[in-house]
């Protein structure tokens, strides 16, 4: 069994400054982790993944992710928030050949 | 990456009736998935379909509910049967495709239905 969770509903910051989303995970399986972005009105896009390589997960838009095994934790962090970031974040753990999401987290971006 | 596309994109149905989504790829990929995302919340996987096989229906979706079709290795449909206004939701179908054991999964552009 394997379950996601976000510990923020929602998450606001000011432009330019640093952004965290937090994201813990269960698997009874070596998990692959992802982060995918959902603008409002738009797909899915995906941001980035860990799958048992460099702990440290470089994605696109300037975002990155730590796999931190003992924390079973796979927070995302930018150090700049652009207000093109305001949208809602999807952290997902795959195993079994199948995806779960957790809840999401609503990112807000003030001028 | 893989493109896909769905129709509709949007629909508003009156209970009672079915809704069949189309979702095409534009490359030929083995695991094909159909979500739900209920109003405000996060995406439930429904089913699994491979081709060649029948669909594999997850905990609290069945197949009279929710027939899914997968005539080949770039085309699937998800029928939503006898709707009700629970059903209101985005559909969403995606693939997973695979390179040296590194799995990426790409989603299509949803379908929103509104039952009344």
């Amino acid at each position: 069994a394997q379950s996601v969770t976000q510990l923020d509903s929602h998450v606001s910051v000011s432009e330019g400054t640093p952004v965290l989303l937090r994201c813990n995970y269960s698997s009874s399986y070596s998990p692959s982790l992802f982060w995918y972005v959902q603008h409002p009105n738009k797909g899915l896009q995906l941001l980035l993944k860990y799958t048992s390589a460099a702990t440290l997960v470089k994605g696109i838009n300037g975002f990155e992710a730590e796999f931190k095994k003992s924390e079973t934790s796979f927070h995302l962090t930018k150090p700049s928030a652009h207000m093109s970031d305001a949208a809602e974040y999807f952290c997902v753990v795959r195993g079994a050949g199948k995806l779960t999401f957790g809840q999401g987290t609503i990112l807000t971006v003030h001028p | 990456s893989a493109v896909i596309s769905q129709k509709p994109s949007r629909d508003i149905c009156q209970r009672g009736t079915s809704l069949t989504i189309q979702c095409q790829v534009d490359s030929q990929v083995t695991m094909m998935f159909w979500y739900r995302q209920q109003p405000g919340q996060s995406l439930t996987l429904i089913a699994t379909a491979n081709q060649g096989s029948e669909a594999t229906y997850e905990s609290g979706f069945v197949i009279d509910k929710f027939p899914i079709s997968r005539p080949n290795l770039t085309f699937s449909t998800l029928t939503v049967s006898n709707m009700s206004p629970e059903d209101s939701s985005i559909y969403l179908c995606s693939v997973e495709l695979v390179r040296d054991r590194d799995y990426e999964q790409y989603f299509g552009p949803g379908t929103r239905l509104t039952v009344t």
